[in-house]
């Protein structure tokens, strides 16, 4: 079945340490992102790629990088891990970038607690 | 700056109609977006509006008014799944999404 995956779906993870979420996709969707969702907050864009090769910082990128090495992967680093980057992380792509109907197809979401 | 506003929570029953509301300060803007999630899922995308005016699609309805900033998604003949969180997002000038921190929905048999 064409989509999104994301793994892990859940880590618990102590603070300091490095972690990598891996998104893939195969719907050779040009675009990917990633969102954070916190409760009672709006998904806030964390990094996008418009297109391989190519990487942009969203509304909160402090904390976190990225890599768009080909279309299907797009991974997102954390380097060291604090306590306020607990949260969901949802990462999401649209066959071009968001002008025009832009749809985005999300994942299913990795849940990620920082002790 | 830019904002979403929508309500907490709604609560409705089912087989009725509810209207979920959202207002929005962009800068520019390139249309709004409805999503939907159902509780430790992904949001799906329900509708796109651009132009002023009413969308139908089967028992789910998308208005906007661009010259108020408002949009309002229409649910008809509510089913117990329709229980979720509906997401209401605005393209800004930057083709950057604005999200809305969404609307819980709880439908009562």
């Amino acid at each position: 079945i064409a989509g999104i995956t994301q793994a892990p779906t859940s880590q618990i993870l102590a603070a300091g340490r490095r972690m990598t979420l891996r998104c893939t996709q195969d719907m050779r969707h040009n675009a990917m992102y990633w969102y954070r969702q916190d409760l009672g907050l709006g998904l806030r864009l964390i990094h996008y790629s418009n297109t391989a090769g190519t990487t942009g910082k969203g509304e909160v990128p402090d904390g976190y990088s990225v890599s768009r090495a080909n279309t299907d992967d797009f991974p997102l680093t954390l380097a060291s891990a604090v306590p306020s980057q607990t949260s969901v992380y949802f990462c999401a792509s649209s066959e071009s970038g968001l002008a025009g109907t832009g749809e985005l197809f999300f994942g299913e979401g990795s849940r990620l607690t920082v002790l | 700056g830019q904002n979403i506003d929508q309500p907490t929570e709604m609560t409705a029953t089912e087989g009725a109609i509810v209207q979920i509301n959202c207002t929005y300060q962009t800068s520019g803007f390139n249309g709004l977006f409805w999503y939907q999630q159902h509780a430790g899922e992904a949001p799906t995308f329900l509708s796109y509006n651009v132009l002023d005016g009413l969308e139908e699609k089967g028992r789910f309805s998308s208005f906007l008014s661009r010259s108020k900033g408002y949009s309002y998604l229409l649910l008809k003949e509510l089913q117990m799944k329709d229980s979720a969180s509906y997401l209401c997002a605005a393209l800004d000038s930057n083709y950057q999404l604005i999200w809305g921190a969404g609307t819980k929905l709880i439908i009562k048999p």
